[in-house]
């Protein structure tokens, strides 16, 4: 089984509401890292949080990690509906080796 | 700067024939991955190179064989295909650094190729 999942496997807000996606892992880590992936294309970079970092921020972004529930969560703020896109959560498990989770498939209604 | 680029980018197979995947990257970077996507499975790590001369198994190697032929190129071989080989296939590149470096285990993607095996 994977090593990271999803939750929710989908999600449809407004735009201007917040978009809360979580991702649990099951062995210990390096970092942790969030992609978002537009329908069709590769995957883009969003943002990095260290396993000794408990919560990043970039732009409207806020990421949390909490490494004693194996959990990690993606804050959306202010959607906007160019944020429908598939996002991802990937592990590092410090061997060059990135795990990908399902995905939440966010759609973005304006 | 053309980053990771993969080639074909669509291709149509018949059950028991070969075919390899090619990706380049000009970022200079020393690490190189294969992943396959699938409806509702996320991305799956195939195989993936550290560095230029190593190769290692990921999560689902099976039916694959991979060659890092230099520092830029990375190429992933089916050599019978299946039609469970049916995918969409990324290959990714990451620079050299510690963890604690900015830009470090980062992942760039290339814009997937798309495999269909009948």
């Amino acid at each position: 089984s994977q090593q990271g999942e999803e939750d929710p496997q989908a999600l449809s807000i407004q735009e201007g509401e917040n978009a809360t996606m979580n991702c649990s892992y099951k062995t210990s880590i390096n970092n942790l890292q969030w992609y978002r992936q537009n329908s069709g294309r590769g995957l883009v970079h969003l943002i990095l949080i260290r396993s000794n970092e408990r919560e990043k921020h970039s732009g409207r972004l806020r990421v949390t990690l909490d490494t004693s529930k194996k959990s990690s969560s993606l804050l959306i703020t202010a959607s906007r509906a160019a944020d429908t896109a598939s996002y991802f959560c990937a592990t590092d498990l410090g061997t060059y080796k990135y795990i990908f989770g399902t995905g939440t498939r966010l759609k973005v209604l304006a | 700067n053309a980053g990771v680029t993969q080639t074909p980018k669509f291709q149509v197979l018949k059950t028991g024939q070969s075919m390899t995947l090619q990706c380049a990257q000009d970022m200079n970077h020393n690490s190189m991955y294969w992943y396959r996507q699938d409806p509702g499975m996320g991305l799956r790590l195939i195989y993936y190179s550290a560095s230029e001369g190593t190769t290692d198994k990921g999560e689902v190697p099976n039916g694959y064989n991979v060659s890092r032929l230099n520092k830029r190129e990375f190429s992933l071989r089916l050599e019978s295909a299946a039609p469970s080989q049916t995918s969409v296939y990324f290959c990714a590149s990451s620079p050299p650094g510690t963890a604690t470096q900015s830009g470090a285990n980062v992942l760039t993607f290339g814009a997937g190729s798309r495999l269909t095996v009948l």
